[in-house]
């Protein structure tokens, strides 16, 4: 199993309030990726990250931030959290982009009330 | 964008039977991903396809890659209870960075 953790596990918060999700990994792979899911969506994008400080947007990007400090880690934060974003969101590496496959760390499952 | 279609979404088979995934795009994608997904866990990578025509298996799961390599289909033959599970197909492209995910084909097997 690729080594990918995921932190916190579960979380619940109120909205408004900003939070934080930790990826990290120990495969040194370039890629990161982070993507909620949802019952009838499947996963979508969210933001992913090219190399540390190289990061773009993905489908749903909007009320999300993300930053990569160093290559192991990669953070998502929500600024001021919605209902709407009460999801399960998952962490993924990939060595070589869309040519490689995917990783995928446990998940955190946020529920924001 | 959701630009791979899977069906079908849902599936109930008896054990022992037999079934097929597709997962079906107008895109054309250089790598092709199957996942299986268990509740409250992340999807785990069952194989990965890259040429048109390809044909994997592993053990009772059969994977192939559209000779144009923008389709995909999971065949399963003599479903067993431990085959439930959430199938998602992805495609990559040597155009990004990006994978893209279908909706996914929820999978139960009754005993």
């Amino acid at each position: 199993d690729a080594g990918i953790t995921q932190s916190p596990r579960h979380k619940v918060t109120e909205t408004g309030t900003p939070v934080t999700l930790r990826c990290h990994q120990t495969e040194n792979h370039r890629y990161m990726y982070w993507y909620r899911q949802d019952p009838g969506h499947g996963l979508r994008l969210i933001h992913y990250s090219y190399g540390v400080k190289d990061t773009d947007k993905g489908e749903v990007s909007d009320g999300y931030s993300v930053s990569r400090s160093k290559t192991e880690d990669f953070l998502l934060t929500l600024e001021s959290a919605t209902s709407s974003q009460t999801s399960v969101y998952f962490c993924a590496i990939s060595q070589a982009g869309g040519l490689g496959t995917q990783y995928f760390g446990p998940g955190t499952r946020l529920t924001v009330l | 964008t959701q630009l791979l279609e899977q069906s079908p979404q849902f599936l109930s088979i008896q054990e022992g039977e037999n079934l097929t995934v597709y997962c079906n795009s107008s895109s054309v994608f250089s790598s092709l991903q199957w996942y299986r997904q268990e509740p409250g866990e992340g999807p785990v990578l069952l194989v990965t396809v890259v040429t048109g025509g390809e044909v994997k298996k592993l053990k009772r799961l059969t994977f192939q890659f559209g000779d144009a390599r923008k389709d995909s289909s999971l065949h399963i033959t003599a479903a067993q209870p431990g085959d439930t599970g959430l199938y998602l197909c992805a495609g990559g492209t040597n155009t990004g960075n990006q994978f893209y995910f279908g909706t996914g084909t929820s999978l139960t097997v009754i005993p």
